[in-house]
């Protein structure tokens, strides 16, 4: 079974300019969650989509990120325009509702903006 | 607000000895506790996880206490070895597949 797919892996950027984070969750997942972990904190909820619905997304700064998940399967977060303290990793996550007792996560897009 | 609180925030343990951290909540909805590792620029893996209505959990050398009347939880691991070195995160599963981590502890092993 193949994991949580996210792309890129890395990216630097500088402040104020946009990027665009791709991710794929595992086949059948119709949870789908964006997490931001800076670093040496935990994961914290973005935004969390059932299918193509948002379920939650009461942590997400709507001034500057948003979150699509068109078709109900991959998804893609943004930045724009991005700020300093938005250096951080950004992971994707899926899991099965009704059976969600566990999510998976990718491995993460590293963000770095100077 | 943190939801759950995590301790200590780093740990180094000789090789062949115990691990110990801790985990504690108050939103007393959760229903779901797991543990996730992580190595440097990897995403976090589930680990183990317990339901409220058992008191442990053991997996292998991975054990987790759980105790609902205190909302505490802690993660054990026994004959620690350097290869555990990681960042380990308890979390709490709320209403609507919602989790909500730890700040993470950094578990160092010294041979």
């Amino acid at each position: 079974e193949a994991g949580v797919a996210q792309s890129p892996r890395y990216k630097i950027i500088e402040k104020r300019q946009s990027v665009a984070f791709w991710c794929n969750p595992i086949s059948g997942h119709a949870t789908l969650y964006w997490y931001q972990q800076i670093l040496g904190q935990g994961p914290k909820l973005l935004i969390q989509f059932q299918n193509n619905g948002v379920v939650d997304d009461s942590q997400l700064p709507k001034d500057r990120f948003s979150a699509e998940r068109l078709k109900g399967v991959d998804s893609t977060l943004k930045i724009q325009p991005a700020k300093l303290e938005d250096s951080a990793v950004y992971l994707c996550a899926s899991s099965v509702p009704g059976r969600g007792n566990t999510i998976y996560f990718g491995e993460g897009s590293w963000l770095t903006v100077v | 607000q943190q939801q759950v609180k995590q301790s200590p925030q780093s740990l180094i343990v000789q090789k062949g000895g115990i691990s110990i951290i801790n985990c504690a909540y108050e939103n007393t909805a959760f229903d779901y506790f797991p543990w996730y590792q992580q190595f440097p620029g990897k995403g976090p893996a589930l680990l183990i996880a317990i339901r409220p209505d058992v008191s442990e959990k053991k997996e292998g050398r991975f054990t987790i206490s759980f105790n609902k009347s205190a909302k505490q939880f802690s993660l054990h691991i026994m004959d620690s070895q350097p290869g555990d070195s990681a960042t380990y995160f308890c979390a709490a599963r709320a209403q609507g597949n919602q989790f909500y981590f730890g700040t993470g502890t950094s578990l160092t092993v010294i041979p």
